[in-house]
């Protein structure tokens, strides 16, 4: 059975870091791309970041281009995303997603919530 | 950016009666190798999202055959042959086809 299993959110300053972890199993992590889904109180769905098998590539949307930073550790088959310099409207649950194209698979999802 | 427009955004429904939800992008989203990729996601009340169907028309495992895809192109329909009373959620389209990735504003199913 998948899992994903996200973790590392919770509530952070205007400007402030986080780093959100999603621990996979349940399938080979390292034959797949994976990516992060956000979705702020009440929205839809908005797509953040995309990582290849290896982690050679990255993708990210324009708003998270420079602060965001997606990575992954196959050995440990974890999938992670640096946030930096986080504004108010980076408030949102985080979705982690076994797929970069396909998305068949979806975490829990972890609060973010940028405020002072 | 690819565009993904869905319409209606708010859909009530009869139980028992047929749904329909239209998707279009702003570009076509067949990739190089022929295939489109084009999902559509339920997401029921206070739940993570859920993938229905796959590359336009594909079910996933479990999706009752109520669900159904088609279209090409741009152009792509999710429909409910007979709507019942666990596919009230919000119904979102994505494509996987060009970076960066790109979701549908979401339509909102409820019953009458």
């Amino acid at each position: 059975e998948v899992q994903l299993l996200e973790s590392g959110g919770g509530l952070v300053q205007p400007g402030g870091s986080l780093r959100l972890s999603c621990a996979a199993s349940g399938f080979t992590f390292s034959s797949y791309g994976m990516s992060w889904v956000r979705q702020a109180p009440g929205k839809g769905l908005e797509w953040v970041s995309g990582i290849s098998t290896n982690g050679g590539s990255t993708y990210y949307a324009d708003s998270m281009k420079g602060r965001f930073t997606i990575s992954r550790d196959n050995s440990k088959t974890t999938l992670y995303l640096q946030m930096n310099s986080l504004r108010a409207e980076d408030t949102a649950v985080y979705f982690c997603v076994k797929g970069a194209t396909s998305f068949d698979y979806w975490g829990q999802g972890t609060l973010v919530t940028v405020s002072s | 950016d690819v565009v993904m427009t869905q319409s209606p955004l708010s859909l009530p429904v009869t139980l028992g009666q047929p749904a329909s939800i239209s998707c279009s992008s702003s570009q076509s989203l067949v990739y190089s190798d022929g295939n489109t990729f084009l999902h559509w996601f339920q997401q029921r009340p206070g739940q993570s999202p859920r993938r229905l169907i796959y590359q336009i028309s594909n079910r996933d495992s479990g999706v009752p055959d109520r669900f159904s895809g088609s279209g090409s192109g741009t152009d792509f329909t999710l429909k409910i042959s007979s709507v019942e009373a666990e596919d009230v959620g919000v119904y979102y389209c994505m494509q996987g086809t060009h970076w960066p990735r790109t979701f549908g504003q979401g339509t909102k199913v409820e019953i009458k």
